[in-house]
């Protein structure tokens, strides 16, 4: 079985420009999880989704970020206009259930802001 | 405020020994509690949990321990071998909110 996807894996961009990233998570996961983890630390919740509801965004910097799960499964997260400060692994995570339940994770994509 | 700290952010392990990594945690409230490792250029892949009314959790060659008087958590792992070499990162989280993640303590498994 595939584990979480998650699309592009690299992205370099320079500063004031929008970005995208893209995340599958395991097939029937209903619970979809945006992390951003900077270099050395561990990863810090963006956003959690149930099926197609955001039910915690409250660490999502909203002025220039947004995500969207439309049909409940796949989910993208946006920047505009990106900062230096946005440089980072973005990771996307599924689980089953609504916490507490086991999430997996995808393998990030690294984003570097000029 | 909130936060889960390890106590050391480098630990060098001769192969074949046992790795102890420890983590302190701030909420005594924190109920759920999780061991992950992360590969570099990997997401972080979930390895143990426990819950607040254990105090300690056995799986293949990994256990965890749970000191809630002291608020202490503990990864041990059995026999440590070159494929072990990650970043361990302690998380908690109380009831069904956001997990809290620390910074993590990167394992050297020396030949």
């Amino acid at each position: 079985e595939a584990g979480v996807v998650q699309s592009p894996r690299y992205k370099i961009i320079e500063k004031k420009q929008p970005v995208a990233f893209w995340c599958n998570p395991i097939s029937g996961h209903n619970t979809l999880y945006w992390y951003r983890q900077n270099l050395g630390q561990g990863p810090e919740l963006l956003i959690r989704y149930e099926n197609e509801e955001a039910v915690d965004d409250s660490q999502l910097p909203k002025d220039r970020f947004s995500a969207e799960r439309l049909k409940g499964v796949d989910s993208t997260l946006k920047i505009q206009p990106a900062e230096l400060g946005d440089s980072a692994v973005y990771l996307c995570a599924s689980s089953l259930h609504s916490p507490p339940d086991t999430q997996y994770f995808g393998p990030g994509t690294r984003l570097t802001v000029l | 405020g909130e936060s889960v700290g390890l106590h050391l952010p480098t630990l060098s392990v001769q192969e074949g020994d046992n790795s102890i990594i420890n983590c302190a945690y701030s909420n005594s409230a924190s109920d759920y509690f999780i061991w992950y490792k992360q590969e570099s250029g990997k997401g972080p892949q979930f390895i143990i949990d426990i819950r607040s009314n254990m105090d300690k959790r056995q799986g293949q060659r990994v256990t965890v321990l749970l000191n809630k008087t002291v608020k202490h958590l503990s990864l041990q792992i059995a026999a440590t071998q070159p494929g072990d070499s990650a970043v361990y990162f302690c998380a908690e989280t109380i009831g069904d909110d956001k997990i809290i993640f620390g910074k993590g303590t990167r394992l050297h498994i020396l030949p």
